[in-house]
């Protein structure tokens, strides 16, 4: 039972434009809500957090959504660089529980 | 430098065998994690420690083992009783445990059984 999916596994975006990554869960118990960023055989490095008392959260180049009655989450990031190619995981908790991580999705930054 | 540091970066093992990923961390964190990767499914929960001298099953502990003698140690066994051990591992570790705090990665360990 995957409590936190995200549908597209992979997007490609041209260099400058708008990222957008998708995010959708299921249990409405969720509180805290978080997107990492990973590249080939390295460990996931984490990107930005979102508690379910916000609906948005700006760090830069990237900002989070939160959208509660949809239970759907999004990641912007803008202006998109090359660098910025890697797959990109979202995950959520409960309370003092642990996270659940979504499947990913590849982003590849097209220059 | 904190960090948390994941040994070795490749592993080939032979089927039947058991064996023991490292994962270290200097960054005085009381809960530390094991995931695995792959391909389509994302990050799943193996174990995971709250606190020193103190582990817990996560969603796929069936085939593993660990320990948490010391606070900045949490090496995973994979055992021979593990039916597909080939997968990317991940050790990672948080300030303390719980959701209002972000769980920082080690590199990972791609374990190979032929």
């Amino acid at each position: 039972d995957q409590q936190v999916k995200q549908n597209s596994p992979s997007l490609s975006v041209q260099e400058g434009r708008i990222s957008i990554l998708n995010c959708d869960y299921t249990n409405s118990m969720f509180d805290y809500f978080l997107w990492y960023k990973k590249y080939p055989a390295e460990g996931p490095t984490f990107l930005i957090s979102i508690s379910s008392i916000k609906d948005k959260n700006e760090d830069g180049r990237f900002t989070v959504f939160l959208n509660k009655s949809a239970k759907h989450l999004s990641l912007h990031i803008v202006p998109s660089q090359p660098g910025d190619s890697a797959v990109y995981f979202c995950a959520a908790a409960t309370g003092n529980e642990k996270l659940t991580f979504g499947t990913g999705t590849r982003l590849t930054i097209i220059p | 430098d904190g960090g948390i540091t994941q040994s070795p970066k490749y592993l080939f093992r032979k089927e039947g065998q058991n064996v023991t990923l490292s994962c270290e961390q200097n960054l005085n964190h009381d809960a530390m994690y094991w995931y695995r990767q792959d391909p389509g499914q994302g990050l799943r929960l193996i174990y995971y420690s709250q606190i020193v001298n103190d582990f817990q099953k996560g969603d796929i502990a069936e085939g593993y083992s660990v320990s948490r003698e010391k606070k900045e140690s949490f090496p995973l066994t994979v055992t021979s009783a593990q039916k597909n051990p080939t997968a990317f591992y991940l050790c990672a570790s948080s300030i303390v445990w719980g959701s209002s705090t972000e769980a920082f990665f080690g590199q990972g360990t791609r374990l190979t059984v032929v």
